[in-house]
C-alpha cells in the first residue's frame, strides 16, 4: 500500500480555517484517500474519504490534487474541540486488504483561542 | 444506538499469565477490526473478521496473539503468556461491510499492562 507524509503538528487560531497537508506521491489509482482523526485518548474518528473528486460533509472538505499525489484536509472553522491528532490513509479497495487501516504518525493538530 | 463496547477497560496482569480482551460490536456490522496502540503513536492493525471468517491476520505480532468471532458478532483477542513489550492500548472496531466504503466505528480501547 502506499504510504502517506503528514507534517509532525500545527497550530490554528479558533474560528480559522485549519488546512492539513497530506503526501501520497506513490498511491495507486485504486486506493482512496481517507481521513480519521483521534482526540486525546479517544478512539479515531472518521471524518471524510474521497478517490479523484473533492468530497465536502458536515465535519470537513477533502481536495484531492489531478495527480492525486497529495491532498488537503480542511476544516473550515476550526474549534478548540478540533484540537486532535490528524491522520491521512490511503486504503486499497477490492481486495483482502480492504479491511485494515494503515496509521502513521498523522499530525497533532492544537486549536488555540 | 449503542457503539462499540470493549472489555475490561483497564487489564493489569503479570507476566506469562494469558489475557482474554472482549469487543462487543455495533449490532448488524459485519466486519470487525482488531488494533494496538502504543503511547503517541497511531494504531497498528492486527487482525479483522467479516462475519465468523478471520480474512486478515497478517498484523498479529506472534503466535501468542489469537482472536477468534465463532458466531460473528462479539469477538476475543486472546494473548498467552503476556510480556511486557505486550503493554498498549487494544482498541477494536467494527464496520457494516460493503466493498466501496466502510467507515469504522472504534470503542473506547483495553488499556493492557503487564507487570
Amino acid at each position: 500500500d502506499a504510504k502517506t507524509t503528514q507534517p509532525p503538528s500545527m497550530d490554528c487560531a479558533e474560528g480559522r480555517a485549519a488546512n492539513l497537508p497530506c503526501n501520497h506521491s506513490t498511491i495507486s489509482g485504486n486506493e482512496y484517500v481517507y481521513w480519521y482523526r483521534q482526540i486525546h485518548s479517544q478512539g479515531p474518528q472518521y471524518i471524510i474519504h474521497g478517490l479523484k473528486n473533492n468530497e465536502t460533509n458536515e465535519m470537513a472538505s477533502l481536495i484531492i490534487t489531478e495527480d492525486r499525489k497529495s491532498s488537503t484536509l480542511i476544516l473550515p472553522h476550526a474549534t478548540l474541540r478540533d484540537t486532535a491528532v490528524y491522520y491521512c490513509i490511503v486504503r486499497v479497495a477490492g481486495t483482502d486488504s480492504w479491511g485494515k487501516l494503515q496509521f502513521g504518525a498523522g499530525t497533532q493538530v492544537v486549536v488555540t483561542p | 444506538g449503542a457503539g462499540v463496547s470493549q472489555s475490561p477497560r483497564y487489564k493489569v496482569t503479570k507476566r506469562g499469565q494469558d489475557v482474554a480482551l472482549r469487543c462487543d460490536p455495533i449490532s448488524g456490522h459485519v466486519s470487525l477490526y482488531w488494533y494496538r496502540q502504543a503511547l503517541g503513536q497511531g494504531p497498528e492493525f492486527l487482525t479483522y473478521f467479516n462475519y465468523e471468517a478471520q480474512q486478515d491476520k497478517s498484523g498479529l505480532p506472534n503466535d501468542r496473539f489469537s482472536a477468534e468471532r465463532p458466531e460473528g458478532s462479539i469477538s476475543t483477542l486472546t494473548i498467552q503468556r503476556t510480556e511486557q513489550r505486550d503493554s498498549a492500548m487494544y482498541r477494536c472496531a467494527s464496520s457494516s461491510g460493503g466493498v466501496s466504503y466502510n467507515e469504522q466505528f472504534f470503542g473506547p480501547g483495553t488499556r493492557l499492562t503487564v507487570l
